[in-house]
């Protein structure tokens, strides 16, 4: 089975700052890849996915990330935060008929 | 916004008691999934379908079942709730099995 680990589950972070949020994964099988964002009492919504292609995907609001094959990762980075980027963004595998979402990790932006 | 609804959005019910939530799309795609999402745990898949009828177990299925009689509904089963089923549960649907899925706004239940 595929599993999801999203290395920490708080980071806070100054308005303006850039931001890393870690996502580590491991399967047997050719993977996709995709980052989330929840905002409070709200579904999840698709920033960003890897199906192939260039390792590096950008997504919606600013923000991109990275696929690393060798390293299994797929961090999200944001050069410059805003207040409403506070949210729980998850990150997500598919493949070989089994997905998984990661614990989430909650962003807190503070001015 | 992609037009899924789940209904009930919130639901209070006693243990023993049977459960049904309802998704509803209308964006014709064909595969289903139910998740719930739990502090420290994100999202499970409890039950996914690719089509009328054709449905599978995700991670948690157990004492959950589901059914999907048309394209456009899915329903979630809890024949018997139990407290450890107090969640907030979450629809989605795609176009395809290793796509992004659009999620429906979710339903909190509470099992006393």
């Amino acid at each position: 089975a595929q599993s999801v680990t999203q290395l920490d589950s708080q980071v806070p972070v100054f308005e303006e700052a850039p931001v890393e949020l870690r996502c580590n994964y491991s399967s047997s099988v050719s993977v996709y890849l995709f980052w989330y964002v929840q905002y409070p009492n709200q579904g999840l919504q698709l920033l960003l996915k890897y199906l192939s292609g260039s390792t590096l995907v950008k997504g919606i609001n600013g923000f991109e990330a990275e696929f690393n094959k060798s390293q299994t990762s797929f961090h999200l980075r944001k050069p410059s935060v805003h207040i409403s980027d506070t949210a729980e963004y998850f990150c997500a595998v598919t493949g070989n008929n089994d997905m998984r979402f990661g614990a989430g990790t909650r962003l807190t932006v503070k001015p | 916004d992609a037009g899924i609804t789940q209904s009930p959005r919130h639901k209070v019910t006693e243990t023993g008691t049977p459960v049904t939530l309802r998704c509803h799309q209308t964006e014709n795609h064909r595969y289903m999934y139910w998740y719930r999402q739990d502090p420290g745990h994100g999202l499970r898949l409890i039950h996914y379908s690719y089509g009328v009828k054709d449905t599978d177990k995700g991670e948690v299925s157990d004492g959950y079942s589901v059914s999907r009689s048309k394209t456009e509904d899915f329903l979630l089963t809890l024949e018997s709730a139990t407290s450890s089923q107090t969640s907030v549960y979450f629809c989605a649907i795609s176009d395809s099995l290793y796509n992004e899925q659009f999620f429906g706004p979710g339903t909190r239940l509470t099992v006393l």
